[in-house]
């Protein structure tokens, strides 16, 4: 079955960082570029960033650089997103999302993985 | 960046009911448009891409259409799975993918 199994939920203080993780199952990781969206409490949607698995080349939304690192592990099939220097705002959950093909949609998506921040 | 605007914010409609949705971009996309469905504690779902082309095992009642700045998501006959929330997507000027804010459709 094609799926992405994404880490469970975290808890975290304002400071610390958090690292999710997301399974690929039922095709290649690295034969699609990986996505990482968030949406805050009762929010809309926040592309994060994206992970070539094959190269591991990344680009990150602006809002994000300097706090936001993805890396992959294509031997166990997956990637990663790990987010420092967390604050309240970035309560949320986070989704990883596989895209289609070059510049398009995304197809499969993680189930999502909530991390709240919380001192 | 692109940025997408969606109208309305909300409706409330019937079972039954033909619903569409718009979403308008801030400059020029093409037909690089992309929709998604979210249900309460669900991630979203793919619907339709490239405007108008049918996400494979999605019902022939959804439907896309527009191209440049202007789009629409039209639901044929809401049926009561269909009560959640929709936001359109740009990939055509990327990174960054945007999305819209959403509409919610709920039960009248």
């Amino acid at each position: 079955q094609v799926q992405l199994v994404q880490s469970g939920a975290e808890v975290k203080k304002p400071g610390a960082s958090v690292k999710v993780s997301c399974k690929a199952s039922g095709y290649a990781l690295n034969g699609y570029y990986m996505h990482w969206v968030r949406q805050g409490p009762g929010q809309g949607l926040e592309w994060m960033g994206w992970i070539n698995p094959n190269s591991g080349d990344t680009n990150y939304a602006q809002k994000f650089q300097g706090r936001v690192t993805m890396t992959r592990d294509t031997s166990i099939s997956t990637a990663y997103m790990d987010l420092s220097r967390l604050r309240s705002d970035d309560t949320a959950v986070y989704y990883c999302a596989r895209e289609r093909g070059t510049g398009d949609a995304f197809d499969l998506w993680g189930q999502g993985t909530m991390v709240t921040i919380s001192s | 960046d692109i940025q997408m605007t969606q109208s309305p914010s909300s409706l409330s409609a019937s079972v039954g009911d033909r619903v569409t949705i718009t979403c308008r971009a801030s400059q020029s996309i093409s037909t690089y448009l992309n929709w998604y469905q979210q249900k309460p504690g669900k991630a979203p779902k793919l619907l339709i891409y490239a405007a108008s082309s049918l996400q494979s095992g999605v019902p022939s009642r959804f439907s896309g259409s527009g191209s440049g700045t202007d789009f629409s998501l039209t639901i044929t006959s809401l049926q009561p799975e269909d009560f959640a929330t929709y936001y359109c997507q740009q990939s055509y000027s990327v990174p960054p993918w945007t999305f819209g804010q959403g509409t919610k459709v709920e039960i009248k």
